[in-house]
């Protein structure tokens, strides 16, 4: 069935350092894929989208670019900055029916200075 | 405008007693969603409404019941709480069944 698979555990890394978050997924038909960040003690918020294949999603200097040959939707920043410590989300609507968003685990995220 | 509001923020039940959640948007949304988010699960989509009036179940509704009276309300309901409960829930909105926007939460506890 659908579903979305993100990389396994915490990601820690220093500030200026280069960020990449796995995000892959399985799905019937041509969702549309999100990028949802969490900070602490605070609801997600939409941080990027794409909605057909080769399209890139950005914001805040993050970007994801989906790719249907390799069914991912990897998030990148070049530099990260202390303040993008979060939790990160990868989402992919369409999974229900009725385009229904589906959820990744989250991966999170900590900048050390 | 406010956007996607819940309240309480946080609750202490002890098992067995009873509590509604609600969830407030002021941005004209049709479609609103309840999840609960819980340490490595991710989200997990309860119940959901596709407009005033309707309610469905999401993936894990068991234990919980909505309603949607007013369009811009949606209430989630614990008839009789279980330590299993004990979750952050979210509630969200959209207009297009895509995009969605979050409220900040609320904490609970059942003991």
């Amino acid at each position: 069935g659908n579903s979305v698979t993100q990389m396994e555990g915490p990601v820690t890394l220093s500030e200026e350092a280069f960020l990449t978050i796995n995000c892959t997924y399985t799905a019937t038909g041509y969702p549309s894929l999100f990028w949802y960040v969490q900070y602490p003690g605070e609801g997600l918020q939409l941080l990027l989208k794409a909605t057909k294949a080769d399209d890139k999603g950005s914001n805040k200097g993050f970007e994801a670019t989906y790719r249907k040959e390799t069914t991912s939707f990897h998030l990148e920043k070049g530099s990260v900055q202390v303040s993008d410590s979060a939790v990160y989300f990868c989402a992919l609507s369409g999974f229900y029916g009725n385009n229904r968003l589906a959820f990744g685990k989250g991966n999170q995220v900590v900048v050390i200075p | 405008n406010a956007g996607v509001t819940q309240t309480p923020k946080f609750r202490v039940l002890k098992t067995g007693q009873s509590m509604t959640l609600l969830c407030a948007q002021d941005m004209n949304h049709e479609y609103m969603y309840w999840y609960r988010q819980d340490p490595g699960m991710g989200l997990r989509l309860i119940h959901y409404s596709v407009g005033e009036g309707t309610t469905a179940k999401g993936e894990v509704p068991d234990g919980y019941n909505v309603s949607r009276l007013k369009k811009q309300n949606f209430l989630l309901g614990l008839e009789s709480a279980a330590p299993s409960q004990t979750s952050v829930y979210f509630c969200a909105s959209s207009m297009n069944q895509e995009t969605q926007y979050f409220g900040p939460g609320t904490r609970l506890l059942v003991l």
